[in-house]
């Protein structure tokens, strides 16, 4: 059974940092691109950066120079460096499957806040 | 860049069949995109539904029933979704998405509140 569990959500202050990990289980990890896409509260779906398992990476434009999508095949984990966080970087994030986003985490909150 | 533009709203009867738009506005023709179908329920992740590019090449998401299929509009540029024989667990957000390759970005539509009456 495919498995995506994220962690390393929290409270933190403008200007703060935070590191999220997604945790992999249930198929090969290091085949398959996985993606990082958050949803601030009653709003739509916004996707972050996105990682080949060889490491080749995009992001959106609202996130590049802040943001840093990484993995580790050999750990099955998916991490999401978060640098400078703004208010409006409020949102759950989620990790997501593939380039078709077949499966997604329960996500993990990060709330950006004085 | 494109955008992937969605109803807010679109409210049907119980047993109905519903067609929820997907517009591509920007320039490229829909044509040339795979079209991916995902559905949220309150306090839950996004799930996938389906991928629709042509009538040779898509597919339904694990588990996802038959009431479920994908189309496209080519004269209103959009991907289209379709559930025939509406049921009450069809109330959901519903959001289209695709990879556009020029700018190697991944775009969400807005996202269709569905109301099942």
């Amino acid at each position: 059974e495919v498995q995506l569990v994220e962690s390393g959500g929290g409270l933190v202050q403008p200007g703060g940092s935070l590191r999220l990990s997604c945790a992999a289980s249930g198929f090969t990890f290091g085949t398959y691109e996985m993606n990082w896409v958050r949803q601030a509260p009653g709003k739509g779906l916004e996707w972050l950066a996105y990682i080949t398992g060889s490491g080749t990476i995009y992001y959106t434009n609202s996130v590049k120079g802040r943001f840093t999508i990484s993995r580790d095949n050999a750990r099955n984990s998916l991490f999401l460096q978060m640098n400078n966080l703004r208010v409006e970087d409020t949102a759950i994030y989620y990790c997501a499957r593939d380039e078709s986003f077949d499966y997604w985490g329960q996500g993990t909150l990060v709330t950006v806040s004085s | 860049q494109p955008v992937l533009i969605q109803p807010s709203s679109h409210s049907a009867s119980s047993g109905a069949s519903v067609r929820l738009t997907c517009m591509l506005s920007g320039g490229p023709s829909v044509g040339d995109f795979w079209i991916r179908w995902y559905q949220q329920k309150p306090g839950n992740p996004p799930r996938y539904l389906l991928y629709y590019h042509s009538d040779s090449n898509k597919g339904l998401g694990s588990g996802v029933p038959s009431r479920f299929s994908g189309s496209k509009d080519e004269s209103a540029n959009a991907g289209v979704l379709r559930i025939s024989g509406l049921q009450p667990e069809d109330e959901a957000d519903y959001y289209c998405g695709s990879w556009h390759s020029n700018s190697k970005t991944w775009l969400f539509g807005g996202g269709t509140k569905l109301t099942v009456l």
